[in-house]
């Protein structure tokens, strides 16, 4: 078992541009969400897929959009980049049953806007 | 609205130390607590969980339980050793299947 992969594990990107981040979930896991975590802070949450349905927000503005696909692997975009979208943004997959609380997390991705 | 405080670091301690990392948390209803761990350039691993009062959630040697009358949830340890060193995340999920909301996070930096 793979566990939940993201990619790619590093980026530089240049203030205004649009950039695309990656994740499969573990297998089995139909539910995918996104985190963003600043230097020295604690993730902070941005989204949740599933059945390919955006189900919950956090404070985050429209510029950060994501996509979840019929195997439920899963994109976040980023358009308009800024230098504060600096961050390690990680992916978290869980299951879907009732009563379950338990999240699964990728190794992140390091953006790096310049 | 529902936020989790933790204990300010870094915790410095020696090898076979006892480890207390202070958590409380503030939200609606009976949420189920977590604390994850970050080890240098990784992402975040659960290490254990509670989901109703006085539950206590247990793993490599660390403990914490939930405690509802103070709304907190402390991570223990007997005796740390420097693989222990690491970031340690308090969180709190409302509802099942839902976002966790996490604390700003406490370095544990274990010396031998």
């Amino acid at each position: 078992d793979a566990g939940v992969t993201q990619s790619p594990t590093h980026l530089i990107k240049t203030r205004g541009q649009q950039v695309t981040l990656r994740c499969s979930p573990k297998s089995g896991h139909d539910t995918v969400s996104w985190y963003q975590q600043a230097l020295g802070q604690g993730p902070q949450f941005i989204f949740q897929y599933y059945e390919e349905e955006e189900r919950q927000r956090g404070n985050f503005p429209d510029r950060f959009s994501g996509h979840q696909f019929p195997n439920y692997s899963s994109e976040l975009n980023v358009n308009a980049l800024l230098l504060g979208d600096s961050a390690l943004y990680l992916c978290a997959s869980s299951l879907e049953v009732p009563g379950n609380t338990e999240a699964f997390f990728g190794q992140g991705t390091r953006l790096t806007v310049v | 609205g529902n936020s989790v405080t933790q204990m300010e670091g870094p915790v410095t301690l020696s090898e076979e130390a006892f480890l207390t990392i202070n958590c409380t948390y503030t939200a609606t209803g009976y949420p189920s607590l977590f604390w994850y761990v970050q080890y240098p350039g990784e992402g975040l691993q659960l290490l254990l969980k509670a989901t109703k009062a006085d539950d206590k959630g247990s793993n490599k040697g660390f403990e914490a339980t939930y405690r509802k009358e103070t709304t907190s949830f402390h991570l223990e340890k007997g005796s740390v050793q420097v693989s222990d060193s690491a970031v340690y995340f308090c969180a709190l999920s409302n509802q099942a299947g839902t976002a966790l909301i996490f604390g700003k996070g406490t370095t544990l930096s274990v010396s031998s």
